[in-house]
């Protein structure tokens, strides 16, 4: 099966700091990105989509200027929460994509907590 | 936006029980998927159904898509304390996005 990285697994960070969410696809190319955002005891919403070398697309109510997606590469893409709050505090998964497929890989998330 | 309606949301029964998990829409998907996620883990695939009337088995679990291809069910049968998690159902429109169902939470008690 393909292999997914998603680092860090696990970050604590201060109200008003900036944190960086990797995801790499180790074997295969991801022409597309999905990032997922996971509150306690709920389902996975999509907050952005993102092609390789193109702007991300964002769900309603996701603000793009705090989060911010790069997808530069095709088997690289990262999520940076900026000024992060409490609020932002959630389990953050990443899922990429080949192109033409409807098969999805799942990251193994990033539990982001905002002191 | 195309909403997954997933029932129950909880469900705690004992081991050897059989339960069945729904998923409905008003709308048609080219493909639905049902995944099994553990705390703290991304989720992971269980199956995909993709032709309307599909029923696919795996061990204790079966799948079922319906002949309008607008909901499915997840059925255990004789459930085990190793079954727990939550359950997921997601439909697919093409290679578009995938949306999820809200979820559901089942507790098998030894």
């Amino acid at each position: 099966g393909a292999v997914v990285s998603q680092h860090p697994s696990r970050v604590i960070c201060k109200s008003g700091t900036s944190v960086k969410i990797e995801c790499r696809s180790l074997d295969f190319q991801a022409t597309t990105m999905f990032w997922y955002r996971q509150f306690p005891k709920q389902s996975l919403m999509l907050m952005a989509t993102s092609n390789e070398g193109s702007k991300a697309t964002y769900e309603q109510g996701v603000e793009k200027d705090k989060f911010l997606i790069n997808h530069a590469s095709l088997t690289l893409s990262t999520l940076t929460v900026t000024s992060a709050h409490p609020e932002d505090s959630s389990f953050y998964i990443c899922s990429p994509k080949i192109q033409g497929s409807e098969k999805l890989f799942f990251g193994s998330g990033t539990q982001l907590s905002v002191l | 936006t195309q909403l997954l309606e997933q029932s129950p949301q909880f469900l705690s029964i004992q081991e050897g029980e059989n339960l069945t998990v729904y998923c409905n829409s008003s709308s048609v998907f080219s493909s639905l998927q049902w995944y099994r996620q553990e705390p703290g883990e991304g989720p992971v695939l269980l199956v995909t159904v993709v032709t309307g009337g599909e029923v696919k088995k795996l061990k204790r679990l079966t799948f079922q898509f319906g002949d309008a291809r607008k909901d499915s069910s997840l059925h255990i049968t004789a459930a085990q304390p190793g079954d727990t998690g939550l359950y997921l159902c997601a439909g697919a429109q093409g290679a578009q996005k995938l949306v999820f169902g809200q979820g559901t939470r089942l507790t098998i008690n030894p």
